[in-house]
């Protein structure tokens, strides 16, 4: 298809499991974002990548927290040991290079752990 | 730092009046750009609305445009013709001027039209 797309859509996961969240960026979309969004909140930015080098994981809450683009296409952002705390739906955007340029979002991946 | 205020968490609309939806920010970048999503039951984020913070007009789209006011740090969506498909959560978002524009969000304002 023509926009961003997200695997699994839902994941449902026991506490202490590993979990891999991927993200398909608009073909030509040179930027990447993962953003979290708990329940009733609004997005927090987790991650940035222009072409396939992170430039800015500030918004990553833990170590547990990784995220790579190792092509410059596709996307994983990996929980490591998940925690309650982690259940949100995780989105991702891409855009072009542009400054300024709208960021456009998949359908997320709603995360719950037990 | 940047940080916007959504200061409506839910508001009503009859069918086919205009809405207001309120957005504050703060920055101390002289260039930046501001956003607006709509975000339905579905989850999806759906781009609405572009203002650039040197535009001179305020952004037009179809039936939304952005009531800009800079030295107010005001960025207020106006909907006009209010369909019972607008009803969502409606996020105004910010980002920085240079390239890598990660975005910071309000906590969003829940429409709800009514028929």
């Amino acid at each position: 298809g023509a926009g961003v797309s997200q695997s699994p859509r839902y994941k449902v996961a026991k506490r202490g499991q590993d979990v891999a969240l991927r993200c398909d960026p608009i073909s030509g979309h040179v930027s990447l974002f993962w953003y979290q969004q708990a329940l009733g909140q609004g997005p927090e930015f987790l991650t940035y990548f222009q072409n396939e080098a992170q430039l800015d994981k500030s918004g990553l809450p833990s170590d547990r927290f990784f995220a790579e683009r190792p092509e410059g296409s596709v996307s994983t952002l990996k929980i490591q040991r998940t925690q309650q705390e982690d259940s949100a739906v995780y989105l991702c955007a891409s855009s072009l290079r542009t400054a300024n340029q709208p960021q456009h979002f998949g359908d997320g991946t709603r995360l719950s752990i037990l | 730092a940047q940080k916007i205020t959504q200061t409506q968490p839910g508001m009503f609309v009859q069918e086919k009046e205009a809405v207001t939806l309120d957005c504050t920010y703060d920055t101390s970048d002289p260039s930046y750009g501001l956003f607006w999503y709509k975000q339905p039951s579905s989850g999806e984020m759906i781009f609405l609305i572009y203002q650039g913070s040197y535009d001179q007009q305020n952004a037009t789209e179809g039936r939304y445009s952005l009531n800009f006011q800079k030295a107010r740090k005001s960025a207020n969506l106006v909907i006009s013709a209010s369909q019972l498909g607008d009803s969502a959560m409606y996020f105004c978002a910010m980002g920085p001027g240079n390239a890598g524009n990660m975005l910071t969000f309000g906590g969003g304002t829940r429409l709800m039209v009514k028929p």
